[in-house]
């Protein structure tokens, strides 16, 4: 069976340094990768997305994942981080309905 | 171009009731999921529904059914609602289900309490 596991459930980091939020997955086929994140009392907004092709997915706000197929992995990363992008962010792994980690939620400090 | 809607934004009931949620999808995407945002429990997969019909049903008690209507909009109903129902109800749409990588756009949910 599917499943994705969010290493570290809160991460913070300074204004200005790297993020860095891990996802692994469990799967005999890799399946199709998404990050969403969530900011207080809202839904979910998708930012990136791997479905086939090239393995480093660029999304919204500067944010990328890179897809390691020998590693099951699907790291976010953004180079900078910025006030606003303080909220949750969600792995998730579809086959057919949507299969989420648990979800990492960052902080960002002046 | 309008993203998926939901009412109501909130909800209060008490257990026993029955509370109804709403869900119109992105125009053009015929399939329609919800899942359920609960406290240390994160997000579950509910129901998943494709031109009207059922497609698949995560691990929920049958008293949590829903229904798409031939506009592919969606009802979530919970019966005999108990405390642990509340959550915040979070409904999806996307485009033809068949090939699976079809992205899901999130509503901003609904946010159901239990007293």
């Amino acid at each position: 069976a599917q499943s994705v596991t969010q290493l570290g459930s809160h991460v913070s980091v300074s204004e200005g340094a790297l993020v860095l939020l891990r996802c692994n997955y469990s799967s005999s086929v890799p399946p199709y990768l998404f990050w969403y994140v969530q900011y207080p009392n809202q839904g979910l907004q998708l930012l990136l997305k791997y479905t086939t092709g090239a393995t480093l997915v660029k999304g919204i706000n500067g944010f990328e994942a890179e897809f390691k197929k020998s590693e099951t992995s699907f790291h976010l990363t953004k180079p900078s981080a910025h006030m606003s992008d303080a909220a949750e962010y969600f792995c998730a792994a579809q086959g057919g309905k949507l299969i989420f980690g648990q979800g990492t939620e960052l902080s960002v400090k002046p | 171009e309008a993203g998926v809607t939901q009412s109501p934004t909130h909800l209060i009931k008490t257990r026993g009731q029955q509370a109804t949620l709403r869900c119109s999808p992105i125009s053009g995407h015929t399939s329609v999921y919800w899942y359920q945002q609960a406290l240390g429990l994160g997000l579950q997969f509910l129901l998943w529904y494709d031109e009207g019909e059922e497609r698949n049903r995560g691990n929920f008690p049958p008293r949590f059914s829903g229904r798409q209507f031939p506009n592919y909009s969606s009802e979530l109903n919970v019966n005999a609602l108990e405390l642990e129902d509340s959550a915040l109800y979070l409904c999806a749409s996307s485009l033809l289900s068949w090939t699976v990588q079809e992205t899901q756009y999130f509503g901003p949910g609904t946010r159901l309490l239990v007293l």
